[in-house]
């Protein structure tokens, strides 16, 4: 069964700090892999979107990384802010006609 | 261009009721997918329609459909809500395998 795991499940951090979340997949065959950002009561918004041949990808302070063949995959945040405080969902699209796993998110909080 | 547009945004229904969701996609984009989501759940896909047929559907009682109109815009609709049914339903416009999210409705049922 394809699997999106992601930790931590919440995140605290001090504004100015840098954070990085996990994303864990069982999904296979694998086409791509996006981050995207939620904000409270709003749709997600992609951050970055990365193929089985990347192994990183930068949107400002947002990079992402992948390890296709450990099936694991990170988002890390540089000098984080308070308007980064969202969620963050990580979700795997298969090959073939199977459907995107989407992964449960990791809540960041930044406080001042 | 103009992003994903959903209504309504919020909507309050009492159990047994039905409901109708609407999604515009942005202009050009010819596949619309929908999602529910829930705190304890995340995001769960409930169907995929192109150009008019549903591509793909996820694992859903029969009590939720959709459809497609020829100008791209989707309608879902919720028959015999419950309790259960309270969530924030997403909808999402494809193109070249980039997927954009509306606002989301918020749907609570009492």
């Amino acid at each position: 069964k394809n699997q999106v795991e992601q930790s931590p499940q919440s995140l605290i951090i001090l504004e100015g700090k840098n954070c990085t979340l996990q994303c864990n997949y069982t999904v296979s065959p694998f086409s791509n892999l996006r981050w995207y950002k939620q904000d409270t009561g709003r749709g997600p918004v992609s951050l970055t979107i990365m193929t089985f041949s990347e192994n990183t990808k930068s949107n400002g302070r947002y990079t992402a990384t992948l390890d296709a063949d450990t099936k694991q995959s990170s988002l890390h945040i540089t000098a984080s802010q308070l308007s980064d405080s969202a969620s963050y969902i990580c979700v795997v699209t298969p090959g073939g006609y199977q459907k995107v796993t989407f992964g449960t998110g990791t809540k960041l909080q930044v406080i001042p | 261009k103009a992003g994903v547009t959903q209504t309504p945004r919020y909507l309050i229904k009492t159990r047994g009721q039905q409901v109708t969701l609407s999604c515009s996609p942005i202009s050009g984009h010819r596949s619309v997918s929908w999602y529910q989501q829930t705190p304890g759940q995340g995001l769960q896909f409930l169907f995929e329609y192109f150009s008019e047929t549903q591509r793909n559907k996820g694992n859903f009682p029969g009590r939720f459909s959709g459809r497609q109109f020829s100008n791209s815009r989707s309608e879902m609709n919720v028959s015999t809500l419950e309790l259960g049914d309270s969530a924030l339903y997403l909808c999402a416009s494809s193109l070249n395998g980039e997927q954009y999210f509306g606002p989301g409705t918020r749907l609570t049922v009492t």
